[in-house]
């Protein structure tokens, strides 16, 4: 059964730090992964997702994963964080076999300290 | 706009109460699923249909019931038998195979 672990529960950074938030996952072979940022109070938005080819992934408001097969990671990253980063982050994994449902996290609380 | 209609976005059930949760979508997707989120344990899915007249059980079914009996529609029925439906309930659609889920903006669930 695949799985997902975000390793921390919250991050605190500063406004204009980097930020890179951890997720490991166990899978049998080459997963399609998924980040999801979510508001308090509100759904998930999709951040960026990969499937196949480059494993350095671009998404929105200048987020970036990249997908690790040897370490079976996605870590995702931003340069210089903003006030209005802080959220609900989760990475998620979908089976690449039949028809896919998705495996999500515990999910990563980010606070931006000024 | 195209999008996912949760409803309604706040709920209160009685003891002993059967609730609907409404979840309509006009993506044109094929796939649509709902999940619960409770704090600190991310989403488990708890029903999800690739078609229409067919649906499957998730990780948490129990106390749970769905139909399908359109495209665009998805209900959710939070049953008597569920003993802690207190949570936030999200929908999402797909498209279908390697393409990103949509979702709603929730509806949460509570106990009176």
């Amino acid at each position: 059964a695949q799985s997902v672990t975000q390793p921390d529960i919250h991050i605190t950074v500063s406004e204009g730090a980097s930020l890179e938030l951890r997720c490991n996952y166990s899978y049998g072979a080459t997963p399609y992964l998924f980040w999801y940022v979510q508001s308090p109070g509100q759904g998930l938005q999709l951040l960026l997702k990969y499937f196949s080819g480059d494993t350095l992934v671009q998404g929105i408001k200048g987020f970036e994963a990249e997908f690790k097969r040897s370490q079976s990671s996605f870590n995702l990253r931003k340069p210089s964080v903003h006030w209005s980063d802080a959220a609900e982050y989760f990475c998620a994994v979908g089976s690449r076999s039949g028809y896919s449902t998705l495996t999500f996290g515990k999910g990563t609380m980010l606070l931006v300290s000024p | 706009d195209g999008g996912i209609t949760q409803s309604p976005k706040y709920l209160f059930r009685k003891e002993g109460q059967n609730v609907t949760l409404s979840c309509e979508q006009n993506l044109n997707h094929d796939a649509m699923y709902w999940y619960r989120q409770d704090p600190g344990q991310g989403l488990r899915l708890i029903y999800y249909s690739q078609i229409v007249n067919d649906f499957q059980k998730g990780d948490i079914a129990e106390g749970y019931s769905v139909s399908r009996e359109k495209k665009e529609s998805f209900p959710l029925t939070v049953t008597s038998a569920q003993k802690n439906p207190t949570a936030f309930y999200l929908c999402a659609s797909s498209p279908g195979q390697e393409r990103p889920q949509h979702f709603g903006d929730g509806t949460r669930l509570s106990i009176l």
